[in-house]
């Protein structure tokens, strides 16, 4: 079965900076994807950053973009120019695209705090 | 384009008692899943729906189940509750097939068993 581990249960960040979230998963399987989720405190979970794991080439969307390494089994997101409105609970999550369940395997989740 | 909606948004019920939880799936969207959030830890996943079938399931007792209706919206039923099922349950909804794998998930309802 597949893993997936945050291994820093909190990170701080001044406004502006950059910040990494770490996460590590756990599998057999050569094709997968890795996502990134945000929960803020109005607890919806938010699609970050998806990445295929056949793409050798690391996922971007505006600030957020990724270091996947895939024979190490990290996935770590990087925050650029940090906002307030970043603050929130970020999980890391697996999903195999074998069988017919799309369920997603997530870590325990990371509490980023943004300090103005 | 409407997104994921869930109702009700809280809901505080005794032990031994019987849950139903609904969902809305986005517009466009014919499968969903449902997952369960407990404080301080991520979501694990309970099952999901396809064409108004279980298609997949996690490591829930069976007194957690569910149904899903023509128009792709979704149940999530409960019975017996136990202390252990507070929890945030979270429904993410996705089209399959699709080559994005992508969910979207909804507001949840925070349940709480006393």
């Amino acid at each position: 079965a597949q893993t997936v581990t945050q291994s820093q249960p909190e990170m701080s960040v001044q406004e502006a900076e950059t910040v990494t979230l770490s996460c590590t998963y756990d599998t057999s399987e050569s094709d997968y994807y890795l996502f990134w989720y945000k929960q803020p405190p109005s607890r919806q979970m938010i699609l970050v950053i998806r990445q295929e794991a056949y793409k050798q080439q690391n996922a971007t969307e505006n600030r957020f973009s990724v270091n996947f390494q895939k024979a190490a089994k990290s996935f770590s997101l990087k925050i650029s120019d940090s906002q307030l409105g970043d603050a929130a609970m970020y999980f890391c999550a697996y999903r195999s695209p074998q069988g017919g369940s799309e369920k997603l395997v997530f870590g325990k989740g990371m509490k980023l705090t943004v300090n103005p | 384009e409407t997104g994921v909606t869930q109702s009700p948004t809280h809901l505080i019920k005794t032990r031994g008692q019987q849950v139903t939880l609904r969902c809305s799936s986005q517009s466009g969207h014919n499968t969903v899943s449902w997952y369960q959030q407990a404080l301080g830890q991520g979501p694990q996943f309970i099952f999901q729906y396809y064409r108004e079938e279980e298609n997949g399931r996690g490591n829930f007792p069976p007194r957690f189940s569910g149904l899903q209706f023509p128009n792709y919206s979704s149940e999530l039923n409960v019975n017996a509750l136990e202390l252990d099922d507070s929890a945030l349950y979270l429904c993410a909804s996705s089209i399959t097939p699709t080559g994005s794998y992508e969910q979207y998930f909804g507001p949840g309802t925070r349940l709480t068993v006393t």
